[in-house]
């Protein structure tokens, strides 16, 4: 059970635009802000998004984020074959414990 | 170039203690916040906690009480340790850095390959 929920699974073909959610609430997404990952098979994931909505240098602009609320969201334009992957957003949550990073339980892409 | 490298025992028996290493190489350790985390086979990701170049630590509320993460500024290194292990605990266990500056400026930005650890007697 994950703190912040993604749908398990999402698809499209080449060329379309696909949409990834992530839903938290006031004490995470609501006050912080989130990253995506992308997890190719057999590798470890590589950073996408920070700060909700910038991309690291070398990420395509197709990948872009949102966020609005408790909620985030990951589109991907002009979908690529090479796209198929799990991706999981992150972000910090402010709880009585202290700060700890929370994640999304991942969305696997099938492209198809 | 920056990398990082996992180390240690690929299998520990129920009870005992995890011991990993992450060896820095290509850039200093004494900046950023070092982290772990890790992703049990089949599952999703698992933060466990970070050590920031000046010491002070931060853990998972989940493993707090099993979690020691330190830092070995003339090695470059950082190390985890997770003591009374279980089953449970059998994951690709990934060291990975974290850039983490002014409110909503943060960022996992460089992973190591991950090492796998199997939890059994």
């Amino acid at each position: 059970h994950s703190v912040l929920t993604q749908p398990p699974s999402a698809s499209g073909t080449p060329g379309q635009r696909v949409t990834i959610s992530c839903s938290g609430s006031s004490s995470n997404i609501g006050s912080n802000t989130v990253n995506w990952f992308q997890q190719l098979p057999g590798t470890a994931p590589k950073l996408l998004i920070y700060s909700s909505n910038q991309r690291p240098s070398g990420v395509p602009d197709r990948f872009s984020g949102s966020k609005s609320a408790t909620s985030a969201s990951l589109a991907i334009s002009g979908l690529q074959s090479e796209d198929e992957a799990d991706y999981y957003c992150a972000t910090w949550d402010d709880s009585l414990n202290g700060p700890s990073v929370v994640f999304g339980g991942g969305t696997k892409l099938t492209v198809l | 170039q920056v990398l990082l490298q996992e180390s240690g025992p690929g299998l520990v028996k129920p009870s005992e203690t995890l011991s990993l290493t992450c060896t820095v190489s290509g850039g200093s350790i004494s900046t950023y916040y070092w982290s772990w985390i890790r992703q049990p086979p089949g599952k999703g990701l698992e933060w466990i906690g970070y050590v920031y170049y000046s010491g002070s630590t931060n853990s998972n509320p989940s493993l707090k009480s099993r979690v020691t993460i330190s830092l070995d500024t003339p090695k470059n290194q950082f190390s985890l340790e997770l003591n009374s292990v279980t089953a449970a605990d059998t994951a690709v266990y990934y060291c990975v850095r974290l850039d983490y500056g002014d409110p909503g400026f943060w960022y996992f930005d460089l992973w190591g390959r991950g090492t796998l650890v199997t939890v059994s007697s």
